[in-house]
């Protein structure tokens, strides 16, 4: 078995504040995904990676970087954070294609202040 | 455009009590689908799948899917339910386009279970 390691589990952050958060997969899975979740609006793709070194926008990009340096990371940066903003980022990795099984880490909360 | 839609935002049942969760999907041809659950500050973790063949497919912790073409729906069923089936369920689906496939997600459905 594998795990997917998100860190941090809470993120608090100032209007404006670029942010990062981390997330690993010892799965040697080749594609990993940034999801935001939401209260009642489920899941939103941010960003997806079907390899080490590409990136792949998904429908909620705007507002984020990404970078996939290693087979085994995936970093997703908050350019700039939004007041009051409260969200769940969930990473997750399967192995090629969406078809597969994602498996998912327990996520980083993000509040700003 | 494709979509995944749960019709239910929470459902309550009665422990010991069986349930269907409801899920519909809007894609062109027959996409993989798949019902993930969220138990609280966790991950979502895969209960089952469907690609093709018996339309009826079977996940883990007794539960099953049963997927209708012309329907398009993807309910999930559970005969008799127990406390610990609280969580937050999600209906996905995903078009295999060859490269550029993503997972779409329903909004989820919050399982309340009664004493």
């Amino acid at each position: 078995g594998g795990i997917i390691t998100q860190t941090p589990k809470f993120l608090i952050g100032q209007e404006g504040q670029k942010l990062t958060l981390k997330c690993q997969q010892n799965f040697n899975h080749d594609t990993m995904y940034w999801y935001r979740q939401d209260s009642g609006k489920g899941l939103r793709l941010i960003y997806y990676s079907i390899t080490e070194n590409d990136l792949q926008k998904g429908d909620l990009s705007e507002g984020y970087d990404a970078s996939r340096e290693k087979k085994s990371s995936f970093s997703l940066t908050v350019t700039s954070a939004q007041k009051n903003e409260m969200a769940v980022f969930l990473c997750a990795s399967s192995i090629a294609g969406s078809q597969n099984t994602l498996y998912f880490g327990a996520g980083t909360r993000l509040s700003v202040l | 455009a494709q979509s995944v839609t749960q019709p239910d935002a929470r459902v309550t049942v009665s422990e010991g009590a069986s349930l269907q969760l409801r899920c519909k999907y809007s894609y062109s041809g027959t996409p993989y689908l798949f019902w993930y659950v969220q138990y609280q500050r966790q991950g979502l973790q895969l209960l089952l799948k469907y690609y093709s063949g018996d339309p009826v497919v079977q996940g883990v912790n007794g539960f099953e899917a049963e997927f209708s073409k012309s329907d398009s729906s993807f309910h999930l069923r559970k005969a008799s339910v127990h406390w610990s089936d609280s969580a937050v369920y999600f209906c996905a689906a995903s078009m295999n386009t060859g490269g550029a496939d993503r997972l779409t997600f329903g909004k989820g459905t919050q399982l309340i279970i009664q004493p």
